[in-house]
């Protein structure tokens, strides 16, 4: 079985400043790893993915995660923060084997940007 | 490109209700089908998902339960709404990559 653990509930921070959402997850086979956006009353939208190849992923928006395997991490970073960027962000694993694709999600984190 | 609609978008219902949501995917064809369930201030919980039609596993046992009746079409039922009913649902669609692709969602408020 798999889960997956956000340690901050909510992680407020000031607009132009960095910030480091953390994601750890466990689990007994390989997975894939993906961050998922959602702003206020809308649904998921998929931020980024780490399938295979290099443990650094980007998004077209700035954001970066790594996927570390030894501390079996995929924390997502931005080195500076807009007001827009102001939502809630889900961490998810997908297990490799299985037949169909199955997602565990965290429980979120709630990103607030402050002007 | 691929587009998947729900509907409605909100809904108020009262205990004891029936209820039916809908969810369908364009520009695709045989996609695995998903409903989450989302409460407020928790995470997603997987209630249903489909590999094709008419097959559908659950994931918790519940008060709801879903169907699919068509390859794009995926319905989310309830003969008898409960308060704990009441979140926001969302569908999903995904296909041989791993990531799965969501709709706007159903604010369900049950009274």
């Amino acid at each position: 079985a798999q889960s997956v653990t956000q340690l901050d509930s909510q992680v407020p921070v000031f607009e132009e400043a960095p910030v480091e959402l953390r994601c750890n997850y466990s689990s007994s086979v390989s997975v894939y790893l993906f961050w998922y956006v959602q702003y206020p009353n809308q649904g998921l939208q998929l931020l980024l993915k780490y399938l295979s190849g290099s443990t650094l992923v980007e998004s077209i928006n700035g954001f970066e995660a790594e996927f570390n395997k030894s501390q079996t991490s995929f924390h997502l970073r931005k080195p500076s923060v807009h007001i827009s960027d102001t939502a809630e962000y889900f961490c998810a694993v997908s297990p490799r084997s299985g037949g169909y694709n199955k997602l565990i999600f965290g429980a979120g984190t709630r990103l607030a940007v402050h002007p | 490109s691929q587009t998947i609609h729900q509907w409605p978008a909100t809904l108020v219902q009262p205990v004891g209700s029936p209820l039916s949501l809908e969810c369908t995917v364009e520009g695709t064809s045989n996609p695995n089908l998903y409903w989450y369930r989302q409460a407020a201030g928790r995470g997603l919980q997987l209630l249903f998902y489909s590999v094709g039609i008419g097959q559908i596993s659950s994931e918790v046992p519940q008060n709801l339960s879903a169907s699919r009746p068509q390859d794009r079409q995926f319905i989310l039922s309830s003969k008898k709404l409960l308060l704990s009913d009441s979140g926001f649902y969302l569908c999903a669609w995904s296909l041989h990559s791993y990531e799965q692709y969501f709709g706007p969602g159903t604010r369900l408020t049950v009274t």
